[in-house]
């Protein structure tokens, strides 16, 4: 039963360009996260997403980032327009029902980004 | 709103030795878990122990342990007989009971634990 997977490990965008990371949750679990780390600093919650809603996104900018979990597919989170304080590690986690702390998150790898 | 903080920025141990890292927190919640992640070079977060609040006994994982200290807000990891491969970046975490947390982590800082030969 593979964990969370993230890809694409690393991205390097210019600014101005587009960046699109995608996450495929543990098998079974509906419910996903997406957390930010800017260097040298802990884990910033964006936004949480079952299939095809997005529940909670009071973490995310205004501007720029979207994320999506589709019905098929694995959940998007993309960044438009990237600017030099987008670079960082975007981590994925998915968890079986809502977290209650009981069902705690699993974790991908993460995927991170430069932007030039 | 939540806070987590850790004040060690970096902590060093000799290998088989114990350290302690420090975590403390700030919330007007009652019921809630916190939680200790390991984030090694390869930027995996992995969950070494959790605790809830409810709970007055430690939580204990082989060689990890907590001391949960409720009315003092503190949440600190002991680890013992430090390992090499113990030598990543810990982060303390929160998330409170019910309402709308969700997966809503409240993460610290992080503290990074080299274990030396």
């Amino acid at each position: 039963n593979a964990g969370v997977m993230q890809n694409p490990r690393h991205l390097v965008r210019r600014r101005g360009q587009e960046a699109r990371l995608r996450c495929s949750p543990v098998k079974g679990h509906s419910h996903v996260y997406w957390y930010r780390q800017l260097p040298e600093e802990g884990l910033k919650f964006m936004v949480y997403l079952q299939k095809e809603n997005i529940i909670d996104e009071s973490g995310m900018p205004k501007e720029r980032f979207s994320a999506e979990f589709p019905k098929e597919g694995p959940s998007i989170l993309r960044i438009q327009q990237v600017v030099r304080g987008d670079s960082a590690a975007y981590f994925c986690a998915s968890s079986l029902r809502g977290v209650s702390g009981a069902n705690v998150l699993t974790f991908g790898a993460g995927s991170r980004l430069t932007v030039l | 709103a939540q806070t987590v903080t850790q004040s060690q920025p970096e902590m060093s141990v000799q290998e088989a030795e114990t350290v302690t890292l420090s975590c403390t927190y700030d919330t007007s919640e009652n019921n809630y878990y916190l939680f200790w992640y390991k984030q090694p070079p390869s930027r995996q977060m992995i969950l070494v122990i959790r605790q809830e609040a409810y709970k007055q006994q430690n939580a204990t994982e082989n060689r990890f342990s907590v001391n949960f200290q409720k009315a003092a807000k503190s949440f600190s990891l002991k680890i013992s007989d430090s390992q090499l491969g113990d030598t990543a970046m810990y982060f303390c975490a929160f998330i409170p009971l019910g309402g709308t947390s969700y997966g809503k982590l409240t993460f610290g800082q992080g503290t990074i634990l080299t274990v030396h030969p």
